[in-house]
């Protein structure tokens, strides 16, 4: 059974420049989740999907990040502009429908914005 | 709201036993899970407590006292590549997932 998809692995922009990652998750999964985490932290949620539905976005700062999983499949997280902040590991995740607690991790993106 | 206090790191022998605490003020709390994440690595799922008392799997147990609003993780016979960095992640009722802030343990030869 193929894992949790994240490319690209790693990014490097300017800040005020937009960047995209994409995940895909675990066939059958329904939950997805979007996670930033920062060096010596643990991960923080930005959005959790449950199929195509965004329902949990409270930590998602709207106002630069912006996320979509419009077939209930693969999602796409964004960022426009990047600012210096925003440095980190993106991780997406994905679970079994009811199974929360046990979350299946993809590599991750290391972003960096100079 | 919810938030997860560990210890920051914790350093043991191979072949010791280590004990990492978490405790968590919430509200609507309902289970604690727990995951391991090498450097450089993503975080992968240990175990999962919704009910109290001891799960045990392999070298790995976990313990929860909701009424204490305490967990732990007990790592047994450690190795040397037990080294990482392990975090408990509290479950609101699968509103939202949260993360403690990991405790990095060093496992010495």
């Amino acid at each position: 059974e193929a894992g949790v998809v994240q490319s690209p692995r790693y990014k490097i922009i300017e800040k005020k420049q937009p960047v995209a990652f994409w995940c895909n998750p675990i066939s059958g999964h329904n939950t997805l989740y979007w996670y930033r985490q920062n060096l010596g932290q643990g991960p923080e949620l930005l959005i959790r999907y449950e199929n195509e539905e965004a329902v949990d976005d409270s930590q998602l700062p709207k106002d630069r990040f912006s996320a979509e999983r419009l077939k209930g499949v693969d999602s796409t997280l964004k960022i426009q502009p990047a600012e210096l902040g925003d440095s980190a590991v993106y991780l997406c995740a994905s679970s079994p429908e009811g199974e929360s607690y046990e979350q299946y991790f993809g590599p991750g993106t290391r972003l960096t914005v100079t | 709201g919810q938030s997860l206090e560990q210890p920051s790191e914790v350093t043991a022998v191979e072949g010791a036993i280590v004990q990492i605490n978490c405790t968590y003020q919430t509200s609507g709390f309902y289970g604690l899970s727990w995951y391991q994440q090498h450097d450089g690595g993503a975080p992968t799922f240990l175990s999962y407590n919704a009910l109290d008392g001891l799960e045990e799997t392999g070298r790995f147990s976990s313990f929860l006292s909701r009424s204490d609003s305490y967990g732990y993780l007990l790592l047994q016979e450690l190795q040397m590549k037990d080294s990482a960095s392990y975090f408990c992640a509290g479950d609101n009722y699968g509103q939202n997932f949260v993360f403690g802030p990991g405790t990095r343990l060093s496992v010495l030869p």
